[in-house]
C-alpha cells in the first residue's frame, strides 16, 4: 500500500476554506484516495473517497489530478467543530486494511 | 440506526491480565475490524474478520486474537498484557465490498 505524506498541523479561522494536500507518490492501479476525520477519543469518521479527478459531497470536496500522485481535501467555510485530526489514507479496493500515518492536526480560530 | 458500539469504554488491567474487549457492528453491516491506537498516533490494524473468519492480520503478536459470531459481533482478547498494550482499540465494521468503514468510539485500555 502506498505510503501518504501530509502536514503535520493547519491553523484556519472560521468561514475559510481548508485546503489539506496529501501526497501518495507509489499510488497503485486499484487503490482509491480516502480521508478521514478524527475527534479526541472518539473513532474516525469516514469524510470522501475517490478514484480520479474531483469527488464532492455534503461535507468536503476530493480533488485528484490525472497522475494521482497527491490528493487535496477541500473544507469549505470551516467552523470551530471542524478542529480535528483529517487522516489522508490510500486504500486498496475492497479491503478493511487501512493504513493510517499521524495525520494533519486542523485547528480552527474564532 | 445504531452505529458501531463498543464496550467498555474504559478498562484498567495489570501486566499479565488477559482481556475481552467487545464490538457491535453497524446494523446491516457484516465485517468487523479491530485497531490499536496509541497516543498521538494514528490507528494500526490488527485484523479484520468476516464469516467468523480472520480474513487479514497486522504485525500484531500472536497475543492478539479475535473472534466474530454468527450475528457480526465480534471480540478482541489480548493476552500476556504488556504496559505497551495501553491504548484506544478501535472496533470498526463494513460491507464485505469496499464500503468505507464506520469506526465505534472504541475502549480504553490502561494497562498498569
Amino acid at each position: 500500500l502506498a505510503k501518504t505524506t501530509q502536514p503535520i498541523s493547519m491553523d484556519s479561522y472560521e468561514g475559510q476554506e481548508v485546503n489539506i494536500t496529501c501526497s501518495h507518490n507509489n499510488i497503485a492501479t486499484n487503490d482509491y484516495i480516502t480521508w478521514y476525520q478524527q475527534f479526541p477519543s472518539q473513532g474516525p469518521r469516514f469524510i470522501i473517497q475517490g478514484y480520479k479527478t474531483k469527488v464532492t459531497n455534503e461535507v468536503a470536496s476530493l480533488f485528484i489530478p490525472a497522475d494521482r500522485k497527491s490528493s487535496t481535501l477541500s473544507l469549505p467555510r470551516v467552523s470551530l467543530s471542524d478542529t480535528a485530526v483529517y487522516y489522508c489514507l490510500v486504500v486498496l479496493y475492497n479491503t478493511d486494511k487501512l493504513i493510517f500515518g499521524t495525520g494533519t492536526r486542523l485547528q480552527v480560530f474564532p | 440506526d445504531a452505529g458501531v458500539t463498543q464496550s467498555p469504554t474504559h478498562l484498567i488491567k495489570t501486566r499479565g491480565q488477559q482481556v475481552t474487549l467487545r464490538c457491535s457492528p453497524k446494523s446491516g453491516h457484516d465485517t468487523v475490524s479491530w485497531y490499536q491506537q496509541a497516543l498521538g498516533q494514528g490507528p494500526q490494524f490488527i485484523f479484520q474478520y468476516y464469516e467468523e473468519e480472520e480474513r487479514q492480520r497486522g504485525n500484531f503478536p500472536d497475543r492478539f486474537s479475535g473472534h466474530q459470531f454468527p450475528n457480526y459481533s465480534s471480540e478482541l482478547n489480548v493476552n500476556a498484557l504488556l504496559l505497551g498494550d495501553s491504548a484506544l482499540y478501535l472496533c470498526a465494521s463494513s460491507l464485505f465490498d469496499n464500503s468505507p468503514l464506520h469506526f465505534g468510539n472504541g475502549t480504553r485500555l490502561t494497562v498498569t
